[in-house]
């Protein structure tokens, strides 16, 4: 069955690095498009990032152009978000979702989040 | 930038009552295609989203007919005809039309009365 895990979040000082990751299993990897969503505490959901299925192309989000990083390791069947000089704004659950789309996005399995917490 | 505005942001229903979701974009959904890239999701409490309806009014598998999407253009609505304790939780709806934008809504809180 698909399998989504994400790890790597927790407490992190502002101004600091993270990178999280999305270990996945029952698919094929190199088949479908990833994304990251997050979610602020209190707060709704926030589409972040996404990585075409084969790596080709990545998209983000305005607000986190710059100092996020989408990619995915094949060998590993795992995606990444790596952060950049983390600030308040960063602290969310964050979520990586499948994309069984071929046209706009289209979420069909979600992992259960990890959580990033930016605090000093 | 597309923005979708639900309502109401709460929502209290009685058991077994009908209730009913607003969703509103900025610009029309409708997509060059010819497809309409509204989705709804669910998300109970400490779970992570599921998507409900895709395309306005499509159900996923396993999604009960009591759940029901209906719309067109900027103008769309979840429907629920009777609600279980089991539909507590937070409705998001979320545009796709204006991919590489991706934009939900701020989302609906069901509780029950």
């Amino acid at each position: 069955q698909v399998q989504l895990v994400e790890s790597g979040g927790g407490v992190v000082q502002p101004g600091r690095s993270l990178r999280l990751s999305c270990a996945t299993s029952g698919f094929i990897f190199s088949s479908y498009g990833m994304h990251w969503v997050r979610q602020a505490p209190g707060r709704g959901l926030e589409w972040v990032a996404a990585i075409h299925y084969d790596g080709s192309r990545q998209y983000y989000a305005e607000s986190v152009k710059g100092r996020y990083t989408i990619s995915k390791d094949y060998s590993k069947s795992t995606l990444y978000l790596q952060i950049d000089n983390l600030g308040a704004e960063d602290t969310a659950l964050y979520y990586c979702a499948r994309d069984k789309g071929t046209v706009t996005p289209d979420f069909d399995y979600w992992g259960q989040g990890t959580l990033v917490t930016v605090s000093s | 930038d597309v923005v979708m505005t639900q309502s109401p942001l709460s929502l209290p229903v009685t058991l077994g009552q009908p209730a009913s979701i607003s969703c509103r974009s900025s610009q029309s959904l409708v997509h060059s295609d010819g497809n309409t890239y509204l989705d709804w999701f669910q998300q109970r409490p400490g779970q992570s989203p599921r998507r409900l309806i895709y395309k306005v009014s499509n159900r996923d598998s396993g999604v009960p007919d009591r759940f029901s999407g209906s719309g067109s253009g900027s103008d769309f609505t979840l429907k629920i005809s009777r609600v279980e304790a089991d539909d507590v939780g937070i409705y998001y709806c979320m545009q796709g039309t204006y991919w590489p934008l991706v934009t939900f809504g701020q989302g609906t809180e069901l509780e029950i009365k």
